[in-house]
């Protein structure tokens, strides 16, 4: 089955600088790549998605980038923001599969 | 955030207990999940439903049993509760088809001493 690795499980930056989060999945059938934040206490929350079909996506600060040939997949946050300061998953699933297979997790710290 | 609801929020119970969690959605989405979530695990898939009477074990199954005779919920039980299944459970769900975005109910706390 699908097995994704995350990394770094912690990460601590400067406000206003950038942070970045990879990911590698296993299973190349796999074609759907969401980001969920999750800050303290709450529930995870999308953020961004990529399909396969795309190699970058943005949305305002937060960018995705996916590379299928290397199984690997990268969030993009620039201009952090104290309230960008949460746990952070990447997910990989089957195009119209049932499961959504995490990653460990990310905590990202900023600092003011 | 109304559309999945969990009940309860925190429980604690004894070694050996049954327990059921509660997951209800407003939405008629077909696709639900259940989800543990540990430290340096992230979130682990226990078992998940396409659609009322379907059900499939995910990741983690051992020691859960899942039921879904109506769409709209989704109980967990913990047949004999041991102290390794201590976790914060999440669960979710997702419209069938085309669909991708996952959302998630807020979480119940479960502590087994």
């Amino acid at each position: 089955g699908e097995n994704v690795e995350q990394h770094p499980s912690t990460l601590s930056v400067q406000e206003g600088d950038s942070a970045v989060i990879k990911c590698t999945y296993s299973d190349s059938a796999s074609n759907y790549f969401p980001w969920y934040k999750q800050e303290l206490g709450k529930r995870p929350q999308l953020i961004i998605d990529i399909r396969s079909n795309v190699g970058e996506k943005k949305d305002q600060r937060i960018a995705v980038t996916l590379n299928k040939t290397a199984k690997h997949f990268s969030l993009h946050i620039t201009e952090t923001q104290p309230e960008d300061s949460a746990v952070y998953f990447c997910a990989a699933r089957e195009e119209y599969g049932n499961k959504l297979v995490f990653g460990a997790g990310t905590i990202l710290r900023v600092k003011s | 955030d109304a559309g999945i609801t969990q009940s309860p929020r925190y429980k604690i119970t004894e070694t050996g207990r049954q327990v059921t969690l509660m997951c209800h959605q407003t939405w008629s989405h077909s696709y639900m999940f259940w989800y543990r979530q540990d430290l340096g695990h992230g979130l682990r898939l226990i078992y998940y439903s396409a659609a009322a009477d379907i059900t499939d074990k995910g990741e983690v199954p051992d020691g859960y049993v899942v039921s879904r005779s109506k769409t709209e919920n989704f109980p967990l039980t913990l047949e004999s509760a041991t102290r390794s299944q201590t976790s914060v459970y999440f669960c979710a769900s997702r419209s069938g088809g085309d669909s991708t975005e996952a959302f998630f109910g807020q979480g119940t706390r479960l502590t087994v001493v």
